[in-house]
This record gives structure tokens, sequence and C-alpha cells, in this order.
């Protein structure tokens, strides 16, 4: 079964500072890679995802992921944040074909301050 | 933009009653999922639904619960006898096929067990 795994839990930045997210996952098969994003009191929003081609993506709100297959990572990133990306980010995957339901990474909280 | 709604949006019920959330997927859409995220945990798969049946389910979706598509439109979740663990937040999503097809989600059901 596979796995994803989201290791900042919560990261604080300032304002104008770039972003990494990581994201890793476990799956010996060919997958689906999402990125979705909860604002406070919302629901899940896709930021954005990867099924195959170039394996960097561009996302809404500026926001990108790249896939290393190599590495078995889906990495998101944002050059510059502002405060209204305070949020949190989860990590998600399916496999092609086969499970079509989604495994969710932990998450992680970012907190942008003005 | 096309939604999925859920209702209700908060709903407390004592321990041992029965609760169905409903959610109305996006209208072309096929397949039709739950998760739950427990506070302050990871989203969780519970089940997907297809052509009127169960397509997968997970390991959480156990006896006490149940889903049905009682008309063209709507989608129910039923927990026949709720307990305290199942306190969550309930999401709803649809997708217009399964695999790598975008899954797009409701704003969830906040179900609190008393």
């Amino acid at each position: 079964a596979q796995s994803v795994s989201q290791h900042n839990h919560h990261v604080i930045l300032s304002e104008a500072a770039s972003l990494e997210l990581g994201c890793n996952y476990s799956y010996g098969g060919t997958v689906n890679l999402f990125w979705y994003v909860q604002y406070p009191g919302q629901h899940l929003q896709l930021l954005l995802k990867y099924f195959s081609g170039d394996p960097l993506v561009k996302g809404i709100k500026g926001f990108e992921a790249e896939f290393i297959k190599s590495k078995f990572s889906f990495n998101l990133r944002k050059p510059s944040v502002q405060w209204s990306d305070t949020a949190e980010y989860f990590c998600a995957v399916n496999t092609s074909p086969g499970r079509r339901a989604l495994t969710f990474g932990s998450g992680t909280r970012l907190q942008v301050q003005p | 933009e096309p939604e999925v709604t859920q209702t209700p949006s908060h709903q407390v019920t004592q321990m041992g009653q029965e609760v169905i959330l409903r959610c109305v997927p996006i209208s072309n859409h096929l397949y039709f999922y739950w998760y739950r995220q427990i506070l302050g945990q990871k989203v969780e798969f519970l089940v997907s639904f297809y052509n009127n049946e169960i397509s997968e389910k997970s390991e959480i979706f156990d006896d006490q619960f149940s889903v049905e598509r009682p008309d063209g439109s709507n989608f129910t979740l039923k927990i026949r006898s709720t307990k305290l663990e199942d306190s969550a937040m309930y999401f709803c999503a649809s997708s217009e096929r399964g695999g790598g097809n975008t899954i797009y989600f409701g704003e969830g059901s906040w179900l609190t067990v008393v």
C-alpha cells in the first residue's frame, strides 16, 4: 500500500520568504500526485497535480511542485509567500491504474507573518 | 465553478444515535467518495462509490457505516450507532473518472459525538 510523508509539520515564514514543503511517497508503481490546500474554516482545494509529462508542474496562486521519481518526492514551492497563504497543505497520492482513493500526508501548517 | 455541497455543516449527536450526512456531488461526476479528518490528524479515505456500488473501502469503513445514492443527485453516509471516536470532519468528494482524475472536495460536515 502507498503512504505519504510530510516531514514539516509546522512552518512559520515572513512575507516574501521562499517556501518549500517536503513530500515523499512510497509506492513502487506509477503514481498520481496532488497538493491540496485547506484555508482556515474552508474545504480542501486543489493547488496542483502531476499525472505524467513535465515533472515541474505549476498550480494556482504561484505554487509549483517538482516530481523527482528517483527520490519519490513531490515538493511544493513558492518563491515569495503572502500572508494569505497561511493554511494547511496536504500532499496526496493515488495510483494509476489501481487504487483511486487518495492517500494523504499528515499535512503541513504554514503560518505567514506579515 | 461547480461545487460539492454537504449538509449539515455541523451536527452534534449522542453516542449510539444514527447519523446521516448528505452530499450533492458535482453533477457530471461518476465517482463519489467519503473521507474523514479527526481533529489534528490526517485526512483518511473511507469509501468510494461508482455505478451504484462501493468500489473501494478502507479498514475504517466497518459495518456501522453505509453509503447510498438514494436519487440522482444525493450521496449519503450513514453511521448507524455513533461512537465518541466518530467525532471528525467528514468530507464528501467526487470526480469525473477514477485514477488520476481530480477529486473535488466539499466543505465538510463536522460531527461531534457526545
